[in-house]
């Protein structure tokens, strides 16, 4: 029972580096979404993706780009990455329809040192 | 100014203690609440969520919601050291059917003493 699965879990890149983050869900759920965490910030919100074909902006998207690739992946793409983007990166995912649907099922997430 | 409030301690307590965690939110859209538990190098996970004000109780664990006040909380009876973890509190617009964007907390990071 997967639930989220993210890779990889560490990374350390250069300034200007590019590299994309995997995720995929195992739960049939509609929804997938990319959140930074950095200390005193929470939670930020990256990209979502509401159903398969679509994504939309969250929060803090400037310097990412993203991909539904089916129903059950969505990866994050840093193009040239900079120090600012150092941060821990959580994939999560929701059935996503409905007033009634909140729960968010987060993956491990993805530790990226950017020097 | 953020749309959601939440002290992030470090809040420290000795095994058996009540613990109160509180968040404040700015916006009356939000209508869903949330509170997720994070261990240290974990993802959040889903501890209690609550739709209408009042209070909600599993186990150990009560949510209180009061919307008048913008404020909500998470109180954990008979703590225990297992507790010891981030607590976030997260919220949703009602008018946010599809995709279900959560707005989170900064977390109140708990330490339980044994």
């Amino acid at each position: 029972n997967a639930g989220v699965t993210q890779t990889p879990k560490f990374q350390v890149l250069k300034t200007g580096q590019s590299m994309t983050l995997q995720c995929a869900q195992d739960m049939n759920h509609n929804s997938m979404y990319w959140y930074r965490q950095d200390p005193g910030m929470g939670l930020r919100l990256i990209y979502y993706s509401a159903s398969e074909g679509t994504t939309d902006k969250g929060e803090v998207p400037n310097g990412y780009n993203v991909s539904r690739l089916n129903k059950r992946e969505f990866s994050l793409r840093l193009e040239s990455a900079a120090p600012s983007q150092t941060s821990v990166y959580f994939c999560a995912s929701s059935h996503g329809t409905g007033y009634m649907n909140t729960e968010a099922f987060f993956g491990q997430g993805t530790r990226l040192t950017v020097v | 100014q953020k749309e959601v409030e939440q002290d992030p301690g470090p809040l420290s307590v000795p095994e058996g203690a009540i613990v109160s965690l509180n968040c404040t939110y700015s916006n009356s859209a939000f209508q869903y609440f949330m509170w997720y538990r994070q261990y240290s190098r974990k993802g959040p996970e889903l501890l209690m969520y609550t739709y209408s004000s009042g209070n909600k109780e599993d186990g150990r664990f009560t949510a209180q919601v009061d919307k008048s006040s913008k404020y909500i909380s998470l109180f954990i009876r008979d703590s225990q050291p297992s507790d010891s973890a981030t607590y976030l509190c997260a919220m949703r617009k009602v008018q946010e059917t599809s995709g279900s964007r959560l707005t989170f907390g900064e977390g109140t990071q708990l330490t339980v003493n044994p």
